[in-house]
């Protein structure tokens, strides 16, 4: 059951402390893509990257976000510092370009910053 | 810049009862158009995905539909059950060039099937 993968589910920290995110996508999926969700703006696109290359990273605020793949099967999404703002869902989700470009979400992590 | 809109932001029905989620965009320039199913403190299930030139998809008792020039998309859910209680999302790829992966999502009709 091929799945995209999120650590933590959960994250509760204060204001001002690094938060690492990890996503693990499909097997065989060459674009990967980070999302937050929160109440006020829905669903937003931060990053996205093509065979572990940053395409589009216009999203996040570039002073204290930092996305990465250190490999095919690992994602990361860094904040450091966090703030109260930052907190939110944020998703992964995974798809192949070969594909009509259907995307798989992970769970989620939901971030709360104190 | 493409802006996804759905209306009504919640819906309530009883069981049984078919339904309609609409869905509009602004830019008619899309590859695809993706319906999106999310439960509470939940990730997001692909339901279906229409093409460009697809005027529709079903998928058991739901069945979506694209009018691309109008910037229309419906989904229509027959017989509702309470499991298909959840927020409904519609999202927007662009074509393809710069940019061709990213989604525009609308920001969801909360159903809820009363038994």
């Amino acid at each position: 059951d091929a799945r995209v993968t999120q650590t933590p589910r959960h994250k509760v920290t204060e204001m001002g402390q690094e938060v690492t995110m990890r996503c693990q996508p499909i097997l065989g999926h060459n674009t990967v893509f980070w999302y937050r969700q929160t109440m006020m703006q829905g669903l937003e696109l931060l990053a996205y990257f093509r065979n572990r290359a940053p395409l589009d990273d216009s999203g996040m605020p570039k002073d204290r976000f930092s996305a990465e793949m250190p490999d095919a099967t690992l994602a990361t999404l860094k904040i450091q510092p966090s703030e109260p703002r930052d907190s939110a869902v944020y998703f992964c989700a995974s798809t192949t370009s070969g594909l009509a470009g259907e995307q798989f979400f992970g769970p989620g992590t939901r971030l709360t910053v104190l | 810049k493409q802006e996804v809109t759905q209306i009504p932001a919640a819906l309530s029905v009883p069981e049984g009862e078919n339904l309609v989620l609409n869905c509009s965009f602004t830019d008619s320039a899309i590859y695809n158009l993706q319906w999106f199913r999310q439960d509470p403190g939940k990730g997001l299930t692909s339901l279906l995905l229409i093409q460009s030139s697809q005027r529709e998809q079903t998928s058991g008792r739901l069945n979506a539909s694209l009018d691309k020039s109008s910037g229309r998309s419906t989904l229509y859910i027959a017989a509702s059950q309470p499991g298909d209680s959840a927020t409904y999302l519609c999202a927007v790829r662009p074509t393809s060039g710069a940019g061709s992966y990213q989604l525009t999502f609308g920001k969801g009709t909360k159903l809820s099937v009363i038994p």
